[in-house]
């Protein structure tokens, strides 16, 4: 099973451009979520989803839009890049409620210049 | 503001040592305490969910307890190797939502 698959793996932006980080998972989960890592921060949610056709806001949304059109993919979109914006970036997910935890993607690393 | 703090910060050991850290994290509104794995140039993985107050759980040689009532969690590493090394996180999921509160980690170097 290749698990949750994000790609670019690497990106350099320049500010105001825009892109969309990719993320598909093959293990049938609902629920599938977007961190961001900055360095001494914890996992800072940005956007989750439920199941296809749904999405909420984490607790860092300013700057980015989600959407769930199948239950495989769940990316997200990046308007407008600002510095703020550069981190490391990791897609999650799982069966949901009490099940045996998140499953995490390797990563996205982006720089906004 | 929900804070889930993780102690200490860092840890050097030497091989074979046992070792602890301490997540601590609010004790109202409790649904589950998630410790992750995470090495450097990898993705964290799952260790443990735990969801009831008293709840002990293993694998292999790290093990963690649970106390909701208090609002903690210690996870234990039994005679620690090099490829324990990593930073181990946990994360709190209060009730009634779908999100994951991150500590900032506790980062374990095991010297040979």
């Amino acid at each position: 099973n290749a698990g949750v698959t994000q790609t670019p793996k690497f990106r350099i932006l320049k500010i105001g451009q825009s892109m969309t980080l990719q993320c598909t998972q093959d293990m049938n989960h609902n629920y599938m979520y977007w961190y961001r890592q900055d360095p001494g921060m914890g996992l800072k949610l940005i956007y989750y989803s439920v199941g296809a056709g749904i999405t909420d806001k984490g607790e860092v949304p300013n700057g980015y839009n989600v959407s769930r059109s199948t239950t495989e993919d769940f990316p997200l979109r990046l308007e407008l890049a600002a510095p703020s914006q550069t981190s490391v970036y990791f897609c999650a997910s799982s069966y949901g409620d009490r099940g045996p935890g998140y499953t995490f993607g390797s990563g996205t690393r982006l720089t906004v210049v | 503001i929900l804070n889930v703090e993780q102690s200490p910060q860092s840890l050097h050991v030497q091989e074979g040592d046992s070792t602890n850290f301490t997540c601590s994290f609010p004790s109202s509104n409790f649904y589950a305490l998630h410790w992750y794995r995470w090495e450097t140039a990898k993705s964290p993985e799952a260790l443990f969910v735990m969801t009831l107050n008293g709840d002990e759980k293993k694998k292999g040689r790290i093990s963690a307890t649970l106390n909701t009532k208090e609002g903690y969690s210690y996870l234990y590493i039994k005679g620690s190797q090099p490829e324990d090394s990593a930073t181990y996180l946990c994360a709190f999921r209060p009730g009634a939502t779908n999100k994951l509160i991150f500590g900032t980690g506790t980062l374990l170097a095991v010297q040979p």
